[in-house]
């Protein structure tokens, strides 16, 4: 079954540090994957997908095949990255989204 | 553009209560979405809508129905509400040419307490 795994409920960290948010998947078949965010008082809304090899406000992701993993990552917190993430898994006409982890960035 | 709106924003029913949550888009989204959210179980899928005319069961469903009006409007309809469906519910579509494919954009959500 398709399956996401977010094994870190919550990640605190402080401003400047590096961030990496974990994220596995189970999926048979080339996986299209997504990362989401959530900030405090707004909608949840798209930050990027895999697809696009894209950089957003810092974050990168890399799919790794091998390992299943849709790691997100940024070199340097910043306190207005504290945030709810989910990392999503295109499955036929559906996202699957992980449990979500919740990002603190300490001053 | 309004872009996804649900309603009504909060909701407080009894035990056996039903109501129907709204949800309509201006996108022209193909496919609409109705998720709950609670803490530790992330996001999962009630029910979604491929296209107009079309409704299928998510992850759970049970408790819970669906209307896809037109293109515009997918409304969720809980028939005797339950506190296990405490939660706040999010509508999305997607396949609009402006979001692009596969991209979900989601409304403000619902926040439902059952007593």
């Amino acid at each position: 079954a398709q399956r996401v795994t977010q094994p870190e409920k919550l990640l605190s960290v402080f401003k400047g540090a590096p961030v990496e948010l974990k994220c596995n998947y189970s999926y048979s078949g080339s996986p299209e994957l997504f990362w989401y965010v959530q900030y405090s008082r707004q909608r949840l809304q798209l930050l990027l997908r895999h697809i696009s090899r894209e950089s957003i406000k810092g974050f990168t992701a890399d799919l790794n095949k091998g390992e299943t993993s849709f790691h997100l990552k940024k070199p340097f917190a910043q306190e207005e990255d504290s945030a709810m993430y989910y990392c999503a898994l295109k499955s036929a006409q559906k996202l699957v989204f992980g449990q979500g982890t919740r990002l603190t960035i300490n001053p | 553009n309004a872009g996804v709106t649900q309603t009504p924003k909060f909701q407080v029913l009894k035990t056996g209560q039903s109501m129907t949550l709204q949800c309509a888009q201006d996108m022209n989204h193909n496919s609409m979405y109705w998720y709950r959210q609670d803490p530790g179980m992330g996001l999962r899928l009630i029910y979604y809508s491929a296209s107009e005319g079309t409704t299928d069961k998510g992850e759970v469903p049970n408790g819970y129905n669906v209307s896809r009006l037109n293109k515009r409007e997918f409304s969720l309809r809980l028939e005797s509400a339950a506190p296990s469906q405490t939660s706040v519910y999010f509508c999305a579509g997607s396949g609009a040419r402006v979001s692009g494919a596969n991209v979900l954009t989601f409304g403000a959500g619902s926040r439902l307490t059952v007593l």
